[in-house]
C-alpha cells in the first residue's frame, strides 16, 4: 500500500535558524497537503500542492512538490518560537491508491529562544 | 474554532465500559473521517463516510463501531476496549470524499484513556 515517510522525526533549532522537513511517498501522488499541529492541539491545514515542481510560499514558509510528484519539502526561514509544533505531510494517492490521504509520521519542531 | 466540534474532549473508560464519541461539523461538508493519533505514530485513518455512506474501513477492530446518521454528525461507539486503544481520536471533514478529498478540517480531538 501507499506509504509516506517523513524526516527528520525531531528537529531542535535556535530561534532565527532555518528548518526543513522532507516527505517521500512510495507511489506517485495526485497532490500533497501540509498540516501543522501545535502541542496539545489538532492538525491545521497549511497548504496543498498539486502540480509537478510546484513551489508555494506563505511568508517564511516555502513548500515544494517534486517533479515526479513523489516527494515534497517544507522550509521555514528564520524560525520563531511560534513555529513550534509538529508538521505533517499528507499525500493523496494516485494509481491504485487513488484518492486515499496518507499522513507522514510528522516532524516535531522545537525552537529554543 | 474549526467548524468541527468533538465531544467529550477527555474520556477515561474501563475495558468493560461502552461509550461513544461525537463529532459535528458546521461546514456543509460531504465527507467525514475518524483518525487515531498515538504517540510516535502517523495519523491512522480509521473510517471514511461520504454522503453518510461508509466508503472505507481500514481494518479497524470491531470494538470500534462508527455511525453516521447524516452528513453533519459522526459517532464512534466504543466497547470492550484495550489499554493500547488509548490515544487521541480526531474527527475531520472535507468538502468531498476520496478521490476528490481536499483540505481536511480537524476537530480538537477526544483524548481517550482505557484503564
Amino acid at each position: 500500500g501507499q506509504q509516506v515517510m517523513q524526516i527528520p522525526q525531531y528537529q531542535h533549532v535556535q530561534e532565527g535558524e532555518d528548518f526543513t522537513t522532507y516527505c517521500n511517498s512510495s507511489t506517485t501522488l495526485s497532490n500533497i497537503q501540509w498540516y501543522k499541529q501545535r502541542p496539545g492541539g489538532h492538525p491545521v491545514f497549511l497548504i496543498q500542492l498539486v502540480k509537478s515542481g510546484e513551489v508555494k510560499k506563505q511568508k517564511r514558509l516555502t513548500f515544494q512538490f517534486g517533479e515526479a510528484k513523489k516527494n515534497s519539502s517544507l522550509h521555514i526561514t528564520a524560525t520563531q518560537t511560534t513555529d513550534v509544533g509538529t508538521y505533517f505531510c499528507a499525500g493523496q494517492g494516485g494509481g491504485t491508491s487513488y484518492g486515499k490521504l496518507t499522513f507522514g509520521q510528522g516532524t516535531i519542531l522545537t525552537v529554543h529562544p | 474554532e474549526t467548524g468541527v466540534t468533538q465531544t467529550p474532549r477527555h474520556l477515561v473508560m474501563g475495558m468493560t465500559n461502552k461509550k461513544s464519541l461525537k463529532c459535528e461539523q458546521h461546514l456543509g461538508h460531504n465527507a467525514m473521517y475518524w483518525y487515531k493519533q498515538s504517540a510516535k505514530k502517523p495519523l491512522e485513518l480509521m473510517f471514511v463516510y461520504n454522503f453518510k455512506e461508509q466508503t472505507e474501513n481500514n481494518s479497524v477492530p470491531s470494538r470500534f463501531s462508527p455511525e453516521c446518521p447524516n452528513s453533519s454528525h459522526l459517532f464512534l461507539h466504543l466497547h470492550t476496549l484495550q489499554p493500547e486503544d488509548s490515544a487521541l481520536y480526531l474527527c475531520a471533514s472535507s468538502q468531498d470524499g476520496p478521490p476528490m478529498g481536499g483540505e481536511a478540517f480537524f476537530g480538537q480531538g477526544t483524548r481517550l484513556t482505557v484503564v
